[in-house]
């Protein structure tokens, strides 16, 4: 099983400010197969980013991804208010379909 | 626009058997998919748990393999998943997702996601 560990646990930052979260892998993972979800409280996670770097439907520019082999790299630029969530890297090329424990963004 | 709403009792006994459904609305369930489920215990991350096409192929986490069983229901346009001898480490926020099959890009990740539904294992 692949082990995606998150880095940091948690994240303070203001509005307007730049968010860098780190998502790692236990073996080498083709970036064609890396997603990011973004999960509010008592909502289902919402698909951010597929393909490491292919914004889903609806999802705004500022949202990016990047990275390859074992390191992946989510950055939301100009932070909204409402980008303040939990936020979970996943990998999808091995089965079991494995998350990340979550990096929690919050307003400082 | 695909739906998917999960539906079962929301308290199982230990030991016992929990049963969901998720009915799928906006597109067929036989269409090139997986029917996936994955959970959540309160406060804490995702855990897939297994996924079944409209052919009744599946792919269970080895974790629960033992104990999860998957169907469909081609007539209901709906999907279902059973675990058996729960404990009180079952309880959790249930959501069940559609998976498209075709991986073009990258895009076979879970994409729809029901809201979820609470199901607590307790006496």
């Amino acid at each position: 099983e692949i082990v995606l560990t998150q880095s940091p646990g948690t994240l303070s930052l203001s509005p307007g400010e730049r968010a860098t979260l780190s998502c790692r892998a236990s073996q080498s993972v083709s970036s064609t197969y890396l997603a990011w979800y973004q999960q509010k409280p008592g909502q289902a996670p919402r698909l951010l980013m597929y393909g490491a770097s292919i914004r889903a439907t609806g999802i705004p520019d500022r949202f990016s991804g990047s990275g390859s082999g074992t390191d992946f790299t989510l950055t939301v630029n100009r932070l909204e208010p409402e980008d303040f969530a939990v936020y979970y890297c996943q990998q999808y090329v091995i089965s079991p379909i494995t998350f990340g424990q979550g990096t929690r963004l919050e307003i400082k | 626009q695909v739906h998917l709403q999960e539906s079962g009792p929301g308290l199982v006994k230990p030991s016992g058997t929990l049963s969901l459904t998720c009915a799928v609305s906006g597109g067929s369930i036989s269409n090139s998919n997986w029917w996936s489920w994955v959970r959540q215990p309160p406060g804490k991350g995702l855990e897939w748990i297994g996924e079944i096409n409209h052919s009744w192929t599946t792919n269970y986490n080895p974790s629960l393999k033992s104990r999860v069983t998957m169907s469909v229901d081609k007539s209901n346009n709906q999907f279902s998943l059973k675990l058996n001898s729960v404990t009180a480490a079952d309880t959790a926020v249930y959501y069940c997702a559609r998976r498209p099959i075709s991986c073009s890009g990258g895009t076979c990740t879970p994409d729809y996601w029901g809201q979820g539904t609470l199901v607590t294992v307790s006496s």
